[in-house]
């Protein structure tokens, strides 16, 4: 059964540091992995997707990387800013397409970037 | 992308109450997916709606205490019935696109008094 884990649960960093996120899964079979950012009390919004033939994706300021045979994948914030406190989540999706195909989630890592 | 609305946002139920909460996307989907989110925790799949036949539940939810509705390619409903303070949650609407990016709706949060 695979499993997500994000450590540590919350992080606090002084603005414009440079940061990142761990995400660690126990079984490497995946289709792909999934970053989103949570504000509190709302939704999910997809940050970046990762195939799992892919190293890494890049969206302005916002890095991941994916190492599937050791099970881990980072998020990297650069220069980070107060509206980027959030909770982050990373989410797995199983080699298989259609409904079988579930994600597993972490339980995220809630951060907070102080002015 | 998917553009993905739900409602209500927000409500306070009585306990013993039923509440219905409606997910529209912007365009259509062959599946869509309920999740629930108790506080302080991440999100777990209630069950995945297919158009024109039945839900599939996972493990640990049933029907009966979640009905699921889906009309057509753009629309579902979720329903919470009998609520308990225990249903106190933010409930997810969530559908799949391209590449299996999994997009979410604003969700729905939901206090059980």
């Amino acid at each position: 059964k695979q499993e997500v884990t994000q450590i540590p649960a919350a992080l606090s960093v002084p603005e414009g540091e440079n940061l990142v996120l761990n995400c660690s899964f126990t079984d490497s079979a995946i289709y792909n992995l999934q970053w989103f950012r949570q504000d509190p009390g709302k939704g999910l919004t997809s940050l970046l997707l990762i195939q799992s033939s892919q190293r890494e994706q890049t969206s302005g300021r916002l890095n991941a990387s994916l190492d599937k045979s050791s099970g881990r994948s980072t998020l990297y914030i650069a220069a980070s800013q107060p509206g980027d406190s959030a909770t982050y989540l990373c989410a797995v999706s199983p080699p298989v397409t259609g409904a079988n195909s579930k994600l597993t989630f972490g339980k995220g890592i809630t951060l907070s970037v102080r002015p | 992308s998917a553009v993905i609305s739900q409602k209500p946002s927000r409500d306070i139920c009585q306990r013993g109450t039923s509440l219905t909460i409606q997910c529209q996307v912007d365009s259509q989907v062959t599946m869509m997916f309920w999740y629930r989110q108790q506080p302080g925790q991440s999100l777990t799949l209630i069950a995945t709606a297919n158009q024109g036949s039945e839900a599939t539940y996972e493990s640990g939810f049933v029907i009966d205490k979640f009905p699921i509705s889906r009309p057509n390619l753009t629309f579902s409903t979720l329903t919470v019935s009998n609520m308990s303070p225990e249903d106190s949650s933010i409930y997810l609407c969530s559908v799949r696109g391209g590449q299996e990016t999994q997009y979410f709706g604003p969700g729905t949060r939901l206090l059980v008094l």
